[in-house]
């Protein structure tokens, strides 16, 4: 089946500082995948999603870039702010199973300000 | 449009207890979806409706969990009786028609059971 994982359970930034998260997944056929931000006391909150017919998207502040040659795929965030702390997940739909989203275990990003 | 709405926001029991939790799907939306997350972990599915049926069940831990969606519209999730490892957050989320769309999580419940 599919599984997702981040390389990192923890990321320490100085405010201003580009933060980039990582995540692998082990699915070839993976072809859609989708990055959440979790603030504490809050759910996962959509941040950006990508196809497999890109390597590059990019949202406000945010790029996700993806290597379907090595699985894996990053999220970038550009000029780090204190409001971008926050737990950090991929996570990507199992095709085979419903649809359900499966996520990876999630990278608290803290930044110092 | 409002969001997912989940009720409690918070919920402290003791072991052998019984508690239900309440997810208001954003109007509309086909599927809901029960997830939870047990400290430091990630994030895990429990169950998944579409409208009132159950589409997949596969997540839900053991027999102490009941899942409902009558008409179509919100859903609960019953644990009972609670024992201490169903701590955590329960997530509930929703989404149109369809599984290539974005999940929309509500603010989640945090279920501690002494």
């Amino acid at each position: 089946g599919e599984s997702v994982g981040l390389h990192l359970p923890t990321l320490s930034v100085q405010e201003g500082d580009n933060s980039i998260i990582n995540c692998a997944y082990s699915n070839s056929a993976s072809d859609y995948f989708i990055w959440y931000k979790q603030e504490s006391g809050k759910g996962p909150q959509f941040i950006i999603d990508i196809r497999s017919n890109m390597d590059k998207r990019q949202g406000q502040r945010v790029t996700v870039l993806l290597n379907k040659t090595v699985k894996h795929l990053s999220l970038q965030i550009a000029a780090t702010q204190p409001g971008d702390s926050a737990v950090y997940f991929c996570a990507e739909p199992s095709y085979n199973q419903g649809g359900k989203l499966i996520f990876g275990q999630g990278t608290e990003l803290s930044v110092k300000p | 449009e409002a969001g997912v709405t989940q009720f409690p926001s918070h919920s402290v029991i003791e072991k052998g207890q019984t508690v239900t939790l309440r997810c208001d799907p954003i109007s509309g939306h086909d599927n809901l979806y029960w997830y939870r997350r047990v400290m430091g972990k990630e994030i895990k599915f429990l169950l998944h409706f579409v409208k009132e049926s159950k589409q997949d069940e596969s997540g839900m831990p053991n027999n102490r969990f009941l899942a409902e969606r009558t008409g179509g519209t919100y859903s609960t999730l019953k644990v009972q009786p609670a024992e201490l490892e169903d701590s955590g957050v329960y997530f509930c989320a929703s989404s149109p028609q369809g599984w290539d769309s974005p999940l929309h999580f509500g603010n989640g419940t945090r279920l501690t059971v002494t």
